[in-house]
């Protein structure tokens, strides 16, 4: 399809581990990103991949792509209550003058 | 303290009047975006800039939406005249390329009542 797809909701304990998939719709695509929204904000880059790159970690967060698939997670290890927001996937296309096209985001509710 | 600056924060108006909401890009961005969140569509494109000139404004309904950026640090968004279904947050992102990391403002949050 023509759309970034993502699970619109997902509960977690605190302290257990939160994975957040996504799929994008261009094998080009040169850059992925994940966002992450709190209530009343903006958005606000929380990490990306480069298309040759299958995993990145950066403390807490994991970044899988599978571009086989198309398929790209975001793990956050030991998820908090602050990590509670909305997070969104976004699929840089290969295409000059082409903006980032975003997921609808998903909604990370951590209860303690 | 390098952000987009994006006013009002809020505004509530009556169907039918004018709004205008303006933004700020982060210094030395010549990528201006904007978005607009709603419950049921979640983030759309409705426009976007690069070095002032408009790039794809596809997003926005042509008949009440303009964007303008009469100068490289002032991106606006009017709508006139507004209609209940106009009710989102609207959203200003800036970046150095259409196709890279973009950055946002806190967003205007519009109730047309």
């Amino acid at each position: 399809g023509e759309d970034v797809e993502q699970s619109l909701f997902l509960s977690v304990r605190e302290g257990d581990s939160s994975v957040i998939n996504c799929t994008y719709t261009d094998s080009s695509s040169t850059y992925l990103y994940w966002y992450k929204q709190e209530p009343g904000a903006g958005l606000q880059l929380l990490t990306y991949i480069f298309s040759n790159m299958d995993m990145k970690q950066d403390q807490r967060l994991t970044v899988l792509l599978n571009k086989k698939d198309k398929h790209l997670s975001l793990r956050i290890a030991d998820t908090q209550t602050g990590d509670s927001a909305i997070y969104f996937c976004a699929e840089s296309r290969n295409q000059a003058g082409t903006a980032l096209i975003f997921g609808k985001g998903t909604t990370l509710s951590v209860s303690s | 303290d390098a952000r987009v600056t994006q006013t009002p924060r809020h505004k509530v108006t009556e169907m039918g009047q004018e709004v205008t909401m303006r933004c700020q890009p982060i210094l030395g961005h010549n990528t201006v975006f904007w978005y607009r969140q709603t419950m049921m569509q979640g983030l759309e494109l409705l426009a976007y800039f690069r070095n002032r000139a408009p790039l794809d404004d596809s997003g926005m309904p042509k008949d009440r939406f303009s964007a303008e950026m009469p100068d490289a640090t002032l991106a606006t968004l009017k709508i006139q005249p507004s209609e209940p279904r106009d009710s989102a947050v609207y959203f200003c992102a800036s970046g150095l390329k259409a196709n890279t990391e973009a950055f946002f403002g806190q967003g205007t949050r519009l109730t047309v009542v």
